[in-house]
């Protein structure tokens, strides 16, 4: 398969906990994306790394890149029971025409 | 903001029949996209497109075909529906990034459902 793999498939925490959700994929990338889906609906982007940065923030979201293992991990400090979703990664493959292809998705379950 | 629309949030359709499903974004984005989410599955790319009148398969594209004549218009159809088809689509675009398409707006899905 051409998409990564995400772990955990599910995640339940409790509210005030920190979320960290994994992404692996296979072939080299240009930059990796995570994105969220509230249920039924379309995804929203949270964060874009591109492969020559280790790590970004943005608000209580930490993304960290590790091109030599090719896995990214996705934290969510301090959850809220708003953060329930899916989290999908995404990857802009390098070379050729750049697909950009994604994972199976992480669902987390903040209970409040 | 930019908005991508997609014609119809639920189809119902039959076996053999001759989908189309329509998306269009208002951002003036080069890049679009057809994915399909099915439980378990994630996001399988369809077809994908990087300019007017320009297609490239992605990973499923067996039984899609699509046409980009306008820049903001991105169709998918579906020649003869299966129920194996039934899902839910959803359309994205971008504009270009450093390297490649950046960040993806979503529309809001269209959930097809073959009989």
């Amino acid at each position: 398969s051409q998409q990564g793999e995400e772990d955990p498939q599910a995640l339940s925490i409790q509210e005030g906990e920190n979320a960290t959700m994994n992404c692996s994929y296979k072939t080299s990338i240009n930059n990796l994306q995570w994105y969220r889906q509230n249920s039924g609906r379309g995804l929203v982007h949270l964060i874009l790394i591109r492969s020559n940065e280790r790590e970004k923030h943005s608000g209580r979201l930490r993304v960290t890149l590790d091109t030599s293992k090719k896995s990214s991990s996705l934290l969510i400090t301090a959850s809220r029971a708003a953060d329930t979703a899916s989290y999908f990664c995404a990857r802009l493959n390098s070379g050729g025409y750049q697909k950009v292809t994604f994972g199976t998705g992480t669902k987390l379950q903040v209970i409040p | 903001d930019v908005k991508v629309t997609q014609s119809s949030r639920y189809l119902v359709k039959r076996t053999g029949e001759k989908v189309f499903l329509e998306c269009v974004q208002d951002m003036d984005h080069e890049n679009m996209f057809w994915y399909r989410q099915d439980p378990g599955l994630g996001l399988r790319l369809i077809y994908f497109s990087y300019d007017v009148k320009m297609k490239e398969k992605g990973d499923i594209p067996e039984g899609y075909s699509v046409s980009r004549e306008k820049k903001e218009r991105f169709s998918l159809i579906l020649e003869s529906a299966s129920t194996n088809q039934t899902s839910m689509y959803l359309c994205a675009s971008s504009l270009w990034g450093t390297g490649g398409p950046g960040e993806l707006f979503f529309g809001e899905g269209s959930r097809l459902t073959v009989l």
